[in-house]
C-alpha cells in the first residue's frame, strides 16, 4: 500500500544532541513538508520541498535542517539550536505542491527532551 | 495576514447527539481553498473535505456536512448522530492561491469527545 512512513514513533533527545526524524513516501509525490504540532495549537510549517535537491524554510525553521537527496525521502534534523524541541512532528506530501492539492500525512514522531 | 480560528478547544457530547465544529478564517485573497482534517489518536491527519472559494454550496457526505459562508468567512462542520469513533481532533485549514506552494494555514484544532 502506498503511504508515508515516519520513524521512529517516539524519540528522546539529550541536551546538546542533534536528532534526525525519518520520512519516506512511496506515493511518487514531488512535494514534501514538515509540520510541528504543539498541544492545543495548530500545525506550523517547518520546511518544505517541491522538488529533489531543493527546499525552502517555512514559518519556524530556526533550529531545524532538512535534505532532499531522493524523491521519496525528506529527513528532518532537530539541532541543538532548537531550544524547545518537544513536540509532535508530522511529515506530509502532495503530488506536485500545487495550490489546490490536499496533503497526505504520516503518523508522526513524538520528540521529547530527556 | 492569513489566519484560521477554531474557537472551540474541546467539545464533549453523548453518542447520537449532533455536533457542530466552528471555523472562521481570514484572508485578503479572493481565491483560496478550505480543508477539514481529522486526527484520531493514532496521530495521522486524515483528509475529510476541500472546498474552493468560488463554491459556496453546502455539502453532505453521510453523517458529515459542511456549511461554507463567504459572507461570514466561516466553514463549519457538522456531525449528525455522533459516534464514539468520531472522537478525534479536527483541524480546519486554509490554502491561499496566491501562494504557489502547498502550504496550509491550520487552526488550533477542536478536540471532540463522544461518550457512549
Amino acid at each position: 500500500d502506498g503511504g508515508i512512513t515516519q520513524s521512529p514513533k517516539y524519540l528522546f533527545r539529550k541536551e546538546g544532541q542533534n536528532v534526525t526524524l525519518s520520512c519516506e513516501q512511496n506515493l511518487n509525490h514531488d512535494a514534501m513538508y514538515w509540520y510541528r504540532q504543539d498541544p492545543g495549537q495548530g500545525l506550523r510549517l517547518i520546511y518544505y520541498s517541491q522538488i529533489v535537491n531543493d527546499f525552502q524554510k517555512g514559518d519556524i525553521a530556526e533550529g531545524y535542517s532538512v535534505s532532499r537527496e531522493k524523491k521519496e525521502s525528506f529527513p528532518l534534523t532537530v539541532t541543538s539550536a532548537q531550544k524547545n524541541p518537544t513536540a509532535f512532528y508530522l511529515c506530509a506530501s502532495s503530488p506536485s505542491g500545487s495550490r489546490a492539492e490536499k496533503l497526505f500525512f504520516g503518523s508522526g514522531t513524538q520528540l521529547s527532551v530527556l | 495576514a492569513q489566519k484560521v480560528t477554531q474557537a472551540q478547544t474541546e467539545i464533549s457530547v453523548v453518542e447520537k447527539e449532533d455536533v457542530t465544529l466552528d471555523c472562521v478564517y481570514e484572508t485578503r485573497d479572493t481565491t483560496y481553498y478550505l480543508f477539514w482534517y481529522k486526527q484520531p489518536p493514532s496521530g495521522e491527519l486524515v483528509f475529510l473535505i476541500r472546498r474552493n472559494s468560488f463554491d459556496e454550496q453546502n455539502e453532505i457526505s453521510g453523517r458529515y456536512s459542511w456549511n461554507f459562508q463567504k459572507s461570514t468567512s466561516s466553514f463549519n462542520f457538522t456531525i449528525t448522530a455522533s459516534q464514539v469513533v468520531d472522537s478525534a481532533v479536527y483541524f480546519c485549514a486554509l490554502k491561499s492561491l496566491s501562494s504557489n506552494t502547498g502550504k496550509l494555514i491550520f487552526g488550533q484544532g477542536t478536540t471532540l469527545q463522544v461518550k457512549p
